[in-house]
């Protein structure tokens, strides 16, 4: 695709509830990251896949978030029994390789509204 | 980890002035500076970023500067316009495997 897509782009759930949100990234880029971003608030690192390397997973704020990469292509990100915290906007990423430090491109994010 | 710190949280500036941003990083391994742009509503974008082998880069009204040693480095936007609100921020890499982590962002506000 043209860009980094992101769905749904709204998300309105109740508290207990789980969901999943997903992630396209740019064809060919290995590197995936997930933002959180609270409303007017900077962006919190949440989690990174780099290839076939292990995930970082030190900015997961609980074990009811966790997050899966097929391959090189889509993420979803998972938070189970949601909470009014979790309430934030969640940015993805992708950048050709880390390593090298390359441009990451975001997607428009998931607005997720806990009740 | 790395630790980036990010001043001010907002800054207002008449249109035609500079303004500048500044972030301190604790990673001295760390080579690779970028900052983003966050108009309201839509995602951040990248502006200018810089490598730890030079001291400055500009890209016409933007620029940025790097100092190692004191492990900083700034935002400068020279004649400001009102389209240039929005938040800024900047970002270092961390980790073993060097994702980035940002700063807390700036409000920048132009003022007609």
């Amino acid at each position: 695709g043209a860009g980094v897509s992101q769905s749904p782009s709204n998300k309105v759930t109740e508290k207990g509830k789980d969901v999943e949100l997903r992630c396209d990234p740019i064809s060919g880029h290995t590197a995936l990251y997930w933002y959180r971003q609270r409303l007017g608030q900077g962006l919190e690192f949440l989690i990174y896949f780099q290839g076939n390397s292990a995930p970082d997973k030190s900015g997961l704020p609980s074990d009811r978030f966790s997050a899966e990469r097929t391959g090189e292509s889509v993420s979803t990100l998972t938070i189970q029994r949601t909470q009014q915290e979790d309430s934030a906007v969640y940015l993805c990423a992708s950048s050709r390789d880390s390593a090298t430090n390359e441009k990451l491109f975001f997607g428009s994010g998931t607005q997720l509204s806990v009740l | 980890g790395e630790n980036v710190e990010q001043h001010p949280s907002t800054l207002s500036v008449q249109e035609g002035d500079s303004a500048v941003i500044k972030c301190t990083y604790s990673d001295s391994a760390s080579n690779y500076f970028p900052w983003y742009k966050q108009e309201l509503g839509k995602r951040p974008q990248l502006i200018i970023d810089i490598r730890s082998n030079v001291g400055e880069k500009k890209d016409q009204r933007i620029a940025v500067t790097l100092n190692k040693t004191a492990k900083h480095f700034s935002l400068h936007i020279t004649e400001t316009q009102p389209e240039d609100s929005a938040v800024y921020f900047c970002a270092a890499p961390s980790g073993s495997a060097r994702q980035l982590t940002f700063g807390s962002g700036t409000q920048l506000t132009v003022l007609p």
